[in-house]
């Protein structure tokens, strides 16, 4: 079935340690989208990505990195310098012409 | 900049009640598109509905009914005779119009939790 695949669902990282989610689509959709979503709020973008090799800063990029290596992976990875990284982040993707976004499962992090 | 507004953060309603979820944006872009989305406690964002500025017409799927009014910039969500399954966060959502291969970014209203009881 086609869709987008999140991984790991559950993660907990150490102060001061970088994290990596993957976040992986077979729908063969252009663009690409990291979000964050914190307790009882919506979501906001963190990063996207509209064609391979390139990407964009979202409203909180600030101690987050992405790469776009290939159509269907965009993983995100949560750096040291991120300083409230708590958080359920979402990865979603959208064709081209198609003016709707479709979402993951979600992965939590957690900071220990 | 866009906004979306939820201002009803919690609803509970008792199985078989309707249940009208508000929604109101600002946007000053002539043309966009409006979503609601679902998230029960498995964490994922599902599709419900997307509509477009220019299409004001009212639609209905199975239980699920929107009311789309430009004038007051408002697109509710209404679920008839709710079921303990519809508990989940409804949000609903705004982007503006972007040429053929740019990507949307999503203005999200803060959800409203809602809570069908048995």
């Amino acid at each position: 079935d086609g869709g987008i695949t999140q991984s790991p669902k559950y993660l907990f990282r150490k102060e001061g340690q970088n994290v990596t989610l993957s976040c992986e689509q077979n729908l063969n959709h252009d663009a690409m989208y990291w979000y964050r979503q914190d307790p009882g709020q919506g979501l906001r973008l963190i990063y996207y990505s509209q064609i391979v090799n390139d990407f964009q800063k979202g409203d909180i990029a600030e101690g987050y990195s992405v790469s776009r290596e290939k159509k269907e992976s965009f993983p995100l990875t949560v750096t040291s310098a991120q300083k409230n990284p708590t958080a359920f982040y979402l990865c979603a993707s959208s064709t081209r012409e198609w003016n709707t976004i479709y979402f993951g499962e979600g992965s939590w992090l957690t900071v220990v | 900049a866009q906004k979306v507004t939820q201002a009803q953060t919690e609803i509970s309603v008792v199985e078989k009640e309707d249940v009208t979820l508000d929604c109101v944006y600002e946007t000053r872009d002539t043309t966009y598109y409006l979503f609601w989305y679902k998230q029960p406690p498995s964490g994922e964002l599902v599709f419900l509905i997307r509509r477009n500025s220019f299409d004001e017409q009212n639609e209905i799927s199975g239980r699920y009914s929107w009311n789309f009014q430009k004038s007051t910039s408002s697109f509710n969500f209404t679920i008839t005779a709710s079921q303990v399954v519809d508990s989940a966060v409804y949000f609903c959502a705004l982007t503006i119009w972007a040429p053929s291969g740019s990507a949307r970014q999503l203005t999200f209203g803060s959800g409203t939790q809602l809570t069908v009881l048995p």
